[in-house]
């Protein structure tokens, strides 16, 4: 079964923290993604990595850098972060074969809280 | 710019009522097309995807989807509701080159469905 997985549901953090949130897959997917999710505006694209040590910015990367030194796992880092990355974040990931007829697969998410 | 637009941003149906859910897009080629779910506390699930020939689509749970060119519209339909159908639903567009293929999402409808 497909499965996609991040480090935490819920997290608190204080201003000016560095935080790191974890994604792992386990279906030997090349494309990984991050996402954040706001009230009224869906999903934004953070950042995208379409293979092991490959990264591309999204529409929203300020504030925000990733690392994906293992092909399962995508990592996102607030360097210092602010009470504006409150937010949900999601995980997906994606088979590059079969080019875009592959559907992303999605983590449960990871609700942060930035006090 | 590819944009995908949801007007709805609420919709309430009694269970047993039929449900349509609008989508429209913007793209200049050839559009592919997904409808993804979120339940509560939930990760994304993909319902079904458009990109050629029959422009009905049929997807899991009873759901369906009809690609309107003309219309620019990708609208999710159900003839029976479930009281287990109300969550989140986003419409989406694929964007870019197979190694680095992207989604845009709209920015969701939450379905309440009434007892």
């Amino acid at each position: 079964d497909v499965k996609v997985t991040q480090s935490s549901r819920y997290l608190v953090k204080r201003t000016g923290e560095k935080v790191f949130l974890e994604c792992v897959q386990d279906m030997d997917h090349e494309n990984m993604f991050w996402y954040r999710q706001d009230p009224g505006l869906g999903l934004r694209l953070i950042y995208f990595s379409y293979d092991v040590k490959m990264k591309e910015k999204g529409d929203i990367p300020e504030g925000y850098s990733v690392s994906r030194e293992k092909k399962e796992r995508f990592s996102l880092i607030l360097e210092s972060a602010s009470t504006n990355q409150t937010s949900m974040y999601l995980c997906a990931s994606r088979r590059l074969a079969g080019g875009a007829y592959n559907e992303q697969f999605f983590g449960p998410g990871t609700r942060l809280t930035v006090l | 710019a590819q944009s995908v637009t949801q007007p709805d941003i609420h919709i309430t149906v009694s269970e047993g009522a039929s449900l349509e859910l609008r989508c429209n897009y913007s793209y200049g080629a050839t559009p592919y097309l997904f409808w993804y779910v979120q339940s509560p506390g939930q990760g994304l699930q993909l319902l079904l995807k458009y990109f050629s020939g029959d422009t009905l689509v049929q997807g899991i749970k009873g759901f369906e989807a009809e690609f309107k060119r003309s219309q620019s519209s990708f609208n999710l339909r159900k003839p029976s509701v479930h009281w287990s159908d109300a969550a989140e639903y986003f419409c989406a567009v694929g964007d870019g080159r197979d190694s680095s293929y992207k989604l845009i999402f709209g920015s969701g409808t939450r379905l309440l469905v009434r007892p």
